[in-house]
């Protein structure tokens, strides 16, 4: 399977844990994506690389919230001291960017699901 | 603010009917992408349009993307119970940043 991969599919924490998720996206795709998403919501963007540069952050993001994308590969997503407004599904998705496309697809993983008791 | 509308919410249905749903913007954007999401699965991509007035076909679903570029349909022709589950659209503003989606439309094809 050469799709987007995250791990753990689900997270069960309690309140104040630290937890730590990860994607690994297509092979060869320069770009990360990150959302959040709540039921009966669409998914809501956190934050994207281009390779291993962090390029936009959502002003949403609480600074409990950190990403990391080390060699341009796989990513993190860490969210310290966690709260129950944290639970939702968080999603992953990759896309190779070309300039002269004007506009990039991605493709999402099948998310993490997170719980905080 | 909500920058993307998507209308219906909610629509549950017979199979075999006919059905369209909308996703509107405030604003003009570079593209515009159409998912289907099941439960506890990620967004799986169905069209991404570019071009005002495009129109793409994709077996019984159809796309349109707004002259304007600022508002898209997806038709579904003879829907089936396969057809069931959440239709998102995303727009990219332009190239190079972020994607944002509309809260859905929960679509339900009874059998």
């Amino acid at each position: 399977d050469t799709g987007v991969s995250q791990n753990p599919r689900h997270k069960i924490t309690k309140r104040g844990q630290n937890v730590t998720f990860r994607c690994d996206p297509i092979s060869e795709h320069n770009r990360l994506y990150w959302y959040r998403q709540t039921l009966g919501q669409g998914p809501e963007f956190l934050t994207y690389f281009q390779n291993e540069a962090q390029l936009e952050k959502s002003r949403l993001l609480s600074d409990r919230f950190s990403a990391e994308r080390p060699k341009g590969s796989f990513s993190t997503l860490e969210i310290q001291r966690t709260e129950q407004g944290d639970s939702a599904m968080y999603l992953c998705a990759s896309s190779l960017a070309i300039i002269l496309q004007g506009s990039d697809t991605q493709y999402f993983g099948p998310g993490t699901r997170l719980t905080v008791l | 603010t909500q920058l993307l509308e998507q209308s219906p919410q909610f629509l549950s249905i017979q199979e075999g009917e006919n059905l369209t749903v909308y996703c509107n913007s405030s604003s003009v954007f570079s593209s515009l992408q159409w998912y289907r999401q099941e439960p506890g699965e990620g967004p799986v991509l169905l069209v991404t349009v570019v071009t005002g007035g495009e129109v793409k076909k994709l077996k019984r679903l159809t796309f349109q993307f707004g002259d304007a570029r600022k508002d898209s349909s997806l038709h579904i022709t003879a829907a089936q119970p396969g057809d069931t589950g959440l239709y998102l659209c995303a727009l990219q503003r332009g190239y190079g940043q972020n994607f944002v989606f509309g809260p859905g439309t929960r679509l339900s094809v009874l059998p």
